[in-house]
Order: structure tokens, then sequence, then C-alpha cells
């Protein structure tokens, strides 16, 4: 069975510091997605990131970075020079492949930044 | 020209009374999905259709019945609604390309308060 998990509950950093928010999944797929969303306090789910299992590179969009590590079953994001619009709750989620599109989420990170 | 549009945002209801929410997308995707956010924001996937078939079905209690007119849309119907069916309930939509996934969008949620 597929699952992911959040161990950071909450995270309060001063603006402008890097955070790292952790995701580590377990899947028996060897083909598989995986996802970031954003949940900000206005409730909607904003998608950031989709990563197929085939793929390990990691990846920068602007401030925000992702690093996979197969290895370690790990999808870190990272998000530089933090802003107080950073401020959300983060979810990490998988997909097996072949049919099956079922997002499996992670139970979320509180991410506050202080300014 | 909202991707996946839900009505209504909001939704206040007594006990025992049934009630329906409504999905919308624009996308063209083949599959669509509700999924329930609770209170403590962990986000569990109720049900999928795919082309107006039923693939998921989550152990959701039967008083919850989605109906899918068309490719373009799932409701979701709620008899006899109890306290515990108070949440956040998301409707999503995605796209497979011979089991690669291509997106995967959110509404905005319905917010469902029974009181």
């Amino acid at each position: 069975a597929q699952k992911v998990t959040q161990a950071q509950t909450e995270i309060s950093v001063v603006e402008k510091e890097d955070v790292t928010l952790d995701c580590v999944y377990e899947t028996r797929d060897t083909t598989y997605y995986l996802f970031w969303y954003k949940q900000p306090p206005s409730g909607e789910l904003v998608f950031l990131i989709r990563r197929n299992s085939f793929d390990e590179q990691n990846e920068i969009s602007g401030r925000y970075s992702w690093n996979f590590q197969k290895s370690t079953s790990s999808f870190n994001f990272t998000i530089t020079a933090s802003q107080v619009v950073d401020s959300a709750v983060y979810f990490c989620a998988l997909s097996e492949n072949f049919g099956n599109e079922k997002l499996t989420f992670g139970t979320g990170t509180r991410l506050t930044i202080i300014p | 020209d909202t991707a996946v549009s839900q009505t209504p945002k909001y939704l206040v209801t007594q006990m025992g009374n049934d009630k329906s929410i409504k999905c919308e997308q624009n996308l063209g995707h083949d599959t669509m999905y509700w999924y329930k956010q609770d209170s403590k924001k962990f986000l569990k996937i109720m049900f999928s259709y795919n082309n107006k078939e039923l693939i998921i079905n989550e152990t959701v209690p039967n008083r919850f019945s989605p109906k899918s007119p068309d490719k373009a849309h799932l409701n979701l119907h709620i008899n006899s609604l109890e306290l515990g069916d108070s949440a956040v309930y998301f409707c999503a939509s995605s796209q497979d390309y011979g089991g690669r996934i291509y997106g995967y969008t959110f509404g905005s949620g319905t917010r469902l308060t029974v009181v």
C-alpha cells in the first residue's frame, strides 16, 4: 500500500530564511508520480509540481526547488529566501501509475513565515 | 475561465437533510474525483470517475452517491447528513495518456457544515 509521511507538522522561519519541507513515501510500484500542493489560508489547493519516478533530476522554479532521491524514497521541497506569502500548509502526495490515479496525501506541513 | 469549479462554496445545513455539491471542469480531462478534507486537514479520496464510469470508491458510506452525467461533470449527493460529514470537499480532474498523468487540478473546495 502507498503511504506518504510528512514528519514536520509545523515549521516557523523568519522571512528571507531558506526552509526545507520533508516528504518520505512508500510504494511497491516502480512507476509512480509525486506531487506537491500548497494550501494557503484561503483554502484552495494550488499545484506546485509533479514528478514521475523515472526522472530523478532536481527541479528549480524561481525560489522553489525539489530534491527527488529514490534511494531514500524522499521528495523534499526547499523554499529559498522565504516570503510571508509562502505561509501555507504544504502537502506532498503520491500516485501509483497504470490507471490508479488516486492521490495519497501526507498529513501536511504548516509553514509560517515570520515578518 | 475557471478550470475546475464547484458550487456552492459554503453549505450549512441541519442533520438529516439531503444536499448536493456540483462540480464542472472545462479542461477536457477524462477523470474526475471527490476528496474529503477533515478538520485536521487530512485529505483522502472518496470517488473517482473515468468517462462517466466509477473506478474508485473508497469505503465511503452509501449515503454519499456520486453522479456523472458526462465527463465534464461530477456531482456529489449526500443523504441523511450527519455531524461527522462536516468537512471541506474538493473536486479534482486529471488526464491520463497511456498511463502517464498530465495535470491534476483541484477545485476551490466546498465547506460543508452540518449543525
